[in-house]
C-alpha cells in the first residue's frame, strides 16, 4: 500500500538548536499534513501542504514540499520545550475515503 | 462545539471479553476513522466511514466492527479482546473543502487487554 517513510525516528537536542524532520514517499502525492502529538495527547493538525515546491511558515516553523511531491519536511528554528512532541506526516489513503496514512512520526526532545 | 469525544478514557479487559469504544462528533463531519497507536508504529487505520450507513476496512481491521448508524456516531467494537490489542485508540473525523481535509482527533482511548 501507499507508504511515508519518516525519519529520523527519535531527535534530542538542548534548547536553542535547530530541528529537521523529514519525510519520503515513493509515489506521487496529492498532498501532505503535518500533526503534532505532545505526550500523552492526541495528533493535532499543523499544516497542510499541496502544491509542487510549496513552503509555508508557523512563526519558528517551516513547512516544505518538494519539487516531486515525493517529498516534505519539517523544520523548527530555535526549539523550546514547548515544542517537545511527535511530529507525523500524512498522506491521504486513496483507496480510504478521507482517512491517513501516516508516517511512524519522529519523537522530538529538547532539554534546557 | 465539543469536537470529537470518545468513552472511556481507560479499559482494562480481560482477554475474550468484548466492548464498544464510543466515538462521537459534532461537527456535522461526513467522514469518520478509527486508529490505533502502538510504540514505534505510528497511526494505523482500523476502519473508516464516509457516510452513515457506509463503512469499510482499513490496514489493520481484524477482531474490531464498526457501524455508522448517524453523522455523529461511529462505535469500534472488540468482538473478543486478545493481548495484541492493546493500544491506544483514536477515534478521527474530517471533511473536505477545495483539497484540504482535515482531520480532527478524539482525546483517545487507552486499552489494555490482560
Amino acid at each position: 500500500g501507499q507508504q511515508v517513510m519518516q525519519i529520523p525516528q527519535y531527535q534530542h537536542v538542548q534548547e536553542g538548536e535547530d530541528f529537521t524532520t523529514y519525510c519520503n514517499s515513493s509515489t506521487t502525492l496529492s498532498n501532505i499534513q503535518w500533526y503534532k502529538q505532545r505526550p500523552g495527547g492526541h495528533p493535532v493538525f499543523l499544516i497542510q501542504l499541496v502544491k509542487s515546491g510549496e513552503v509555508k511558515k508557523q512563526k519558528r516553523l517551516t513547512f516544505q514540499f518538494g519539487e516531486a511531491k515525493k517529498n516534505s519536511s519539517l523544520h523548527i528554528t530555535a526549539t523550546q520545550t514547548t515544542d517537545v512532541g511527535t511530529y507525523f506526516c500524512a498522506m491521504r489513503n486513496s483507496n480510504s475515503g478521507y482517512a491517513l496514512n501516516f508516517g511512524k512520526g519522529t519523537s522530538l526532545l529538547v532539554t534546557p | 462545539n465539543a469536537g470529537v469525544t470518545q468513552t472511556p478514557k481507560f479499559q482494562v479487559l480481560k482477554t475474550g471479553q468484548s466492548m464498544t469504544l464510543q466515538c462521537a462528533q459534532d461537527m456535522n463531519h461526513e467522514y469518520m476513522s478509527w486508529y490505533r497507536q502502538d510504540p514505534g508504529m505510528g497511526l494505523r487505520l482500523i476502519h473508516y466511514s464516509v457516510g452513515a450507513g457506509i463503512t469499510d476496512q482499513g490496514e489493520v481491521p481484524n477482531g474490531y466492527n464498526v457501524s455508522r448508524s448517524t453523522t455523529e456516531d461511529f462505535p469500534l467494537r472488540l468482538l473478543s479482546a486478545a493481548p495484541s490489542q492493546t493500544s491506544v485508540y483514536f477515534c478521527a473525523s474530517s471533511y473536505r473543502t477545495g483539497n484540504t481535509d482535515t482531520q480532527y482527533f478524539g482525546p483517545g482511548t487507552r486499552l489494555t487487554v490482560l
